[in-house]
């Protein structure tokens, strides 16, 4: 079967910088994504690692390793706006569905 | 528009009632994407359609649950008999291909709610 396990809240106030990891189990592995969502909105997709290594885009960065199952997605100089659930999805081997984590509840505060 | 398109915004209905929802994805996207997010939870695939190839159907919870995809674009998951555990938000992506590193945009999903 297929599992993604991330924290379910984080906090931080603005300015700082935030790390949400995500570690997951799949028969097969095509690449990890992350989506943020506010609440009431539609998700929105912000990254997406198919090889080992950092991908940057703005404030924003995230990482994954496939030797040990695992990715991070990096915020900094966090601004209130980016309070927002984050979901890491993984692309299991042969399919084009995601399987989404339970997501990470983000607040900032001033 | 620019985006994905779902309607009705929200839905109620009795239980043991059908209902449709529509998706109206972005203009030239061959692959459409449904899942359901119950409050709080992450999104759980449903079904998958690309171009005019088989849909993957291996996330449908039940024989009760069925999508079609017309003409390549617009895209209609029909619900019947609803159950309360349907309860639900219904949310359609599509993507410019099926690649891998192509990302879903997703539209604002129709809110349902089965009394």
């Amino acid at each position: 079967g297929q599992s993604l396990e991330q924290p379910s809240e984080v906090t931080a106030v603005e300015g700082a910088i935030v790390q949400i990891n995500c570690t997951y189990q799949t028969s097969g592995f095509y690449g990890l994504s992350w989506y943020q969502q506010h609440d009431g909105g539609a998700p929105t997709f912000l990254s997406y690692n198919g090889l080992d290594g950092l991908e940057e885009t703005g404030r924003f960065s995230s990482f994954l390793s496939r030797s040990d199952s695992y990715g991070y997605l990096l915020l900094q100089e966090l601004q209130m706006k980016d309070s927002a659930s984050y979901f890491c999805a993984v692309r299991p081997g042969g399919y084009n569905k995601l399987i989404f984590g339970a997501g990470t509840r983000l607040a900032v505060h001033p | 528009g620019a985006g994905v398109s779902q309607s009705p915004s929200n839905k109620v209905t009795e239980k043991g009632k059908d209902v449709e929802l529509r998706c109206d994805p972005i203009s030239g996207h061959t692959a459409l994407y449904w899942y359901r997010q119950s409050l709080g939870q992450g999104l759980e695939f449903l079904i998958y359609f690309q171009g005019n190839s088989a849909p993957d159907k291996s996330g449908l919870p039940s024989d009760r649950f069925s999508a079609e995809r017309t003409g390549g674009s617009v895209s209609t998951l029909t619900i019947q008999r609803t159950q309360q555990e349907d309860s639900a938000v219904y949310l359609c992506a599509s993507s410019a291909t099926g690649d891998r590193n192509q990302p879903q945009h997703f539209g604002d999903g129709t809110r349902l709610s089965i009394l």
